[in-house]
C-alpha cells in the first residue's frame, strides 16, 4: 500500500524468453500481492495472486515470488509468447481501509 | 454470473459540463472502486464506496464525486469538466475492500472533453 514502484516501465523481449517485473512497495504491512494485465482496448484483468503467508505461486508460465523483508514481489514469464504483450500492474494491500495503490505499469512487448 | 457493467460505453462533453458515470458491480461485491486512466498514468485512483460509505478518496480535486446506492451500484459525478479530465474511467467490483481481494473491472467510459 501508499508507496509502489513498478519497474521497468517498458520491456522488449524475444519470444521464447523470460520476462520479469518487479514491484517495491512501502507498507511493510501488506499482505494482498496481485498482478493484473491489462490488453490493449481492453480492461485488466487478475492473472495471478498471492497472500504474505505463501513465498512463491505458479500457475502454468507465470509465477509470482514474494520478499516481505525486501518490500518487493515480482512477476515471472516464462517461454513468452504475443498474447504476453500487454501492460502488467501491480497492486500490493494490506487491510480494507486502505486506498488501493496500482503501480504505474509495465509495457511488455514480445518481438517475434 | 454477470460481469461489471459501466454505462455509457463513449460520452463527449463540453468544457464546463457535468457528467455522470454508472457501475453496476457483481452481485454480491459491496465494495465498488473507480479509477482514471490517461496514457502514461496508469491507474489513477479516485475513490472506493463499501456498503454506501466512501472508504477512500484518492488525490483529485472536489469536481470528482461519486455514490453508491443499497443495490451496491456506484455512479460517479464530475462537474465544470476540463480538457484535462478527458480519459477513460474504469470502476472495479470487489468482495472485501481495500483492494484486499480480486478487483473485477468494467469495460470504462471513455470521456472526451472538448
Amino acid at each position: 500500500g501508499e508507496n509502489v514502484e513498478q519497474h521497468p516501465s517498458t520491456l522488449s523481449v524475444q519470444e521464447g524468453d523470460s520476462a520479469v517485473i518487479k514491484c517495491t512497495y512501502s507498507d511493510s504491512a501488506s499482505n494482498y500481492f496481485p498482478w493484473y494485465k491489462q490488453e490493449l482496448g481492453k480492461r485488466p484483468q487478475l492473472i495471478i495472486d498471492i497472500r504474505s503467508n505463501v513465498g512463491e505461486k505458479k500457475d502454468q508460465r507465470i509465477a509470482v515470488t514474494l520478499n516481505k523483508t525486501a518490500k518487493h514481489f515480482s512477476l515471472h514469464i516464462t517461454e513468452t509468447q504475443p498474447e504476453d504483450s500487454a501492460v502488467y500492474f501491480c497492486a500490493p494491500s494490506y487491510s480494507s481501509a486502505s486506498k488501493i495503490i496500482f503501480g504505474s505499469g509495465t509495457r511488455l512487448s514480445i518481438r517475434p | 454470473k454477470a460481469g461489471v457493467t459501466q454505462t455509457p460505453r463513449y460520452l463527449i462533453k463540453t468544457r464546463g459540463q457535468q457528467v455522470t458515470l454508472s457501475c453496476s458491480p457483481i452481485s454480491g461485491h459491496r465494495s465498488v472502486s473507480w479509477y482514471q486512466q490517461t496514457p502514461g498514468q496508469g491507474l489513477q485512483f479516485l475513490f472506493e464506496y463499501f456498503s454506501e460509505t466512501q472508504r477512500n478518496k484518492g488525490n483529485f480535486p472536489g469536481r470528482f464525486s461519486g455514490r453508491q446506492f443499497s443495490n451496491s451500484r456506484s455512479e460517479m459525478n464530475v462537474s465544470t469538466l476540463e480538457l484535462g479530465d478527458s480519459a477513460l474511467y474504469l470502476c472495479a467490483s470487489s468482495l472485501e475492500a481495500g483492494g484486499v481481494t480480486e478487483a473485477f473491472f468494467g469495460q470504462g467510459t471513455r470521456l472526451t472533453v472538448v
